[in-house]
């Protein structure tokens, strides 16, 4: 029973934004939803977190759907140098604090 | 933020040795956790370094094959024990920053150290 189910892979225009989708069906409700991004050879990257409001910071948008099951983060002028894999991840809450990772979605960038 | 260094970042080994990856933080963290990562794979967490008492475990990963130390709040160390092929993967360490009573900070990773296992 995956956590957390994302496509495989995605392509996106270079200056468009890209939507990347997340399903988390069985989020309780004391779980955020976190994103990370891993360039190829590096570890990953944190990009944004949220619980059930919308959130934006200087590299993504968050948008949380209002039953917690989904999630889309938004790249929105995507660059080559966004080329990755997203992961989309469940934070548990209390003494066992672990983001458990997905299969993520490859995020290609064209020119 | 935090700037967290592996040692080594790379290393051949032979099959049946074992190895033990380094993790310095520049500050003191609560939390400090170990991941593994399959050539192709996503992450896969192998356990939560405790300081001052033993690693929780994930299942699957057993103290045998993986003992940690955590002997302060900013130095770990993973050793993969009895290498066979399969080991070959990134192991990557990670540290948990921010506060909050449902722990909402930011998981940090390292640069990974990359074991081949002939």
């Amino acid at each position: 029973d995956a956590k957390t189910t994302q496509p495989p892979s995605m392509d996106c225009a270079e200056g468009r934004a890209a939507n990347l989708p997340c399903n988390h069906s069985t989020i309780s409700g004391n779980e955020y939803v976190y994103w990370y991004r891993q360039i190829h050879s590096q570890g990953p990257q944190y990009i944004i977190h949220g619980l059930k409001n919308n959130e934006t910071n200087e590299m993504a948008s968050l948008i949380i759907t209002e039953d917690r099951k989904s999630s889309t983060l938004i790249l929105p002028h995507a660059t080559l140098r966004d080329t990755a894999v997203y992961y989309c991840t469940r934070l548990s809450s209390g003494s066992a604090r672990q983001l458990t990772f997905g299969s993520g979605t490859q995020l290609t960038v064209l020119p | 933020s935090a700037v967290i260094s592996q040692k080594p970042s790379r290393d051949i080994c032979q099959r049946g040795t074992s190895l033990t990856i380094q993790c310095q933080v520049d500050s003191q963290v609560t939390m400090m956790f170990w991941y593994r990562q399959q050539p192709g794979q996503s992450l896969t967490l192998i356990a939560t370094a405790n300081q001052g008492s033993e690693a929780t475990y994930e299942s699957g990963f057993v103290i045998d094959k993986f003992p940690i130390s955590r002997p302060n709040l900013t130095f770990s160390t993973l050793t993969v024990s009895n290498m066979s092929p399969e080991d070959s993967s990134i192991y990557l360490c990670s540290v948990m920053k921010g506060s909050g009573s449902l722990g909402t900070g930011e998981l940090f990773f390292g640069e990974g150290s990359r074991l081949t296992v002939l």
